[in-house]
């Protein structure tokens, strides 16, 4: 089955600076990459998420690019603000499938200081 | 529209106890999925269902079982607790390539 490695697992970022958190996949027939944001004691929610058919998706101050050929996809915070700090989990999953279920990274706590 | 809910909150269980966990969504979604979540792991998927009165083994099935006799209620028993199902489960329903999650549920098994 698919197995996702996330990496940093923590990352501390003053405010204002940029953010990277990167994930490997290791399904390559697996198409469909969202990242989730869950702050403490909440769910996950959605923030972005990108197809195999498209190299990069911007959404104002968070992007997330793909290399299939390598296997990873990365996503990245600008301008960090403190409501930034959360978890982040990146996720994988095949659309093709009747399962369509996602594999989670391990996630990463990200910390902006003020 | 409450969209996806779990019952109940937060439940303490002694070990070889049983309990349902409760999973509504009022979205009519067909996908319904239920994840556990522990310190230091992401989400990892116990069971599925592709539609009513389907259901499938995910990752971390065993000591799980689940019912979808309804499209909008999908139900995880544990039938004999024990302490490494200590836990927040998550219940997640999907549209298209959405999956939205329910608030979680705060399980201890002592």
């Amino acid at each position: 089955g698919e197995n996702v490695e996330q990496h940093p697992s923590t990352l501390s970022v003053q405010e204002g600076d940029s953010a990277v958190i990167k994930c490997t996949y290791s399904d390559s027939a697996s198409n469909y990459f969202p990242w989730y944001k869950q702050e403490l004691g909440k769910r996950p929610q959605l923030i972005i998420d990108i197809r195999s058919n498209v190299g990069e998706k911007k959404d104002q101050r968070i992007a997330v690019t793909l290399n299939k050929t390598a296997k990873h996809f990365s996503l990245h915070i600008t301008e960090t603000q403190p409501e930034d700090s959360a978890v982040y989990f990146c996720a994988a999953s095949r659309e093709d499938t009747g399962r369509r279920a996602l594999t989670f990274g391990s996630g990463t706590r990200l910390q902006v200081q003020p | 529209n409450a969209g996806v809910t779990q019952t109940p909150k937060f439940r303490v269980l002694k070990t070889g106890q049983s309990m349902t966990l409760l999973c509504a969504q009022d979205m009519n979604h067909e996908y319904m999925y239920w994840y556990r979540q522990d310190p230091g792991m992401g989400l990892r998927l116990i069971h599925y269902s592709v539609g009513e009165g389907t259901t499938a083994k995910g990752e971390v099935p065993d000591g799980y079982n689940v019912s979808r006799l309804k499209k909008q209620n999908f139900l995880l028993g544990l039938e004999s607790a024990a302490p490494s199902q200590t836990s927040v489960y998550f219940c997640a329903s999907r549209f298209a390539t959405s999956q939205y999650f329910g608030p979680g549920t705060r399980l201890l098994v002592l």
